[in-house]
């Protein structure tokens, strides 16, 4: 069976860093593209970052280019979101999800941006 | 950057009924490999998302037949034959041929 847990979320003041994680089992972790996808309050999915089976590629989307880091440990099939310089507009449920086109989600970690 | 709009985006169904959703994509989603990776996601209320349909018009494990999926170029649509209680929460559209876009999510509640 599919499992991507993620941990790490919290509460963080603005200017504040985070790091997520996300640990999988029931698949090949080192064969899959993986991503991060966020959920404001009330709002509808984002999708964050991914990143290439090896690491040596990744995507980001234009409100956290510079901000946030993806990386991955194969080692460990753990997915990681490094999240600096946080804002207010961050806040969201954060879901590790498996492959490019998000076929497998975990249940979700809550980061919350406020002073 | 590709846009994804979501029609209409509040849809109250009678069970047993059928329902449909609309999305439209701002440029056409065929990627170079021949492949149009566009995507149905249901995500009821307090839950995650789960994905229902892959390019366009393939049912993930475990979805029920009375999800389909069709359409091509920049139109796409979700069928549900017959509207079950389990089916209420938000429906999302997502293409996948360039960055993953979502659309704004379509709200199914029950009349």
């Amino acid at each position: 069976e599919v499992q991507l847990v993620e941990s790490g979320g919290g509460l963080v003041q603005p200017g504040g860093s985070l790091r997520l994680s996300c640990a999988v089992s029931g698949f090949t972790f080192s064969n899959s593209w993986m991503s991060w996808v966020r959920q404001a309050p009330g709002k509808g999915l984002e999708w964050v970052a991914n990143i290439k089976q090896d690491g040596s590629e990744n995507y980001y989307v234009d409100s956290v280019k510079g901000r946030f880091t993806i990386s991955r440990d194969n080692t460990k099939n753990s997915l990681y979101l490094q999240m600096n310089s946080l804002r207010a507009g961050d806040t969201a449920v954060y879901y590790c999800a498996r492959a490019w086109n998000l076929d497998s989600w975990g249940q979700g970690t809550l980061v919350i941006v406020s002073s | 950057d590709v846009v994804m709009t979501q029609s209409p985006l509040s849809l109250p169904v009678t069970l047993g009924q059928p329902a449909s959703i609309s999305c439209r994509s701002s440029q056409r989603l065929v990627h170079s490999d021949g492949n149009t990776y566009f995507n149905w996601f249901h995500q009821r209320p307090g839950q995650s998302p789960r994905r229902l349909i892959y390019r366009v018009s393939n049912r993930d494990s475990g979805v029920p037949d009375r999800f389909s999926g069709s359409g091509s170029g920049t139109d796409f649509t979700l069928k549900i034959s017959r509207v079950e209680a389990e089916d209420v929460g938000v429906y999302y559209c997502m293409e996948g041929t360039q960055r993953p876009t979502f659309g704004q999510g379509t709200k199914v509640e029950i009349k």
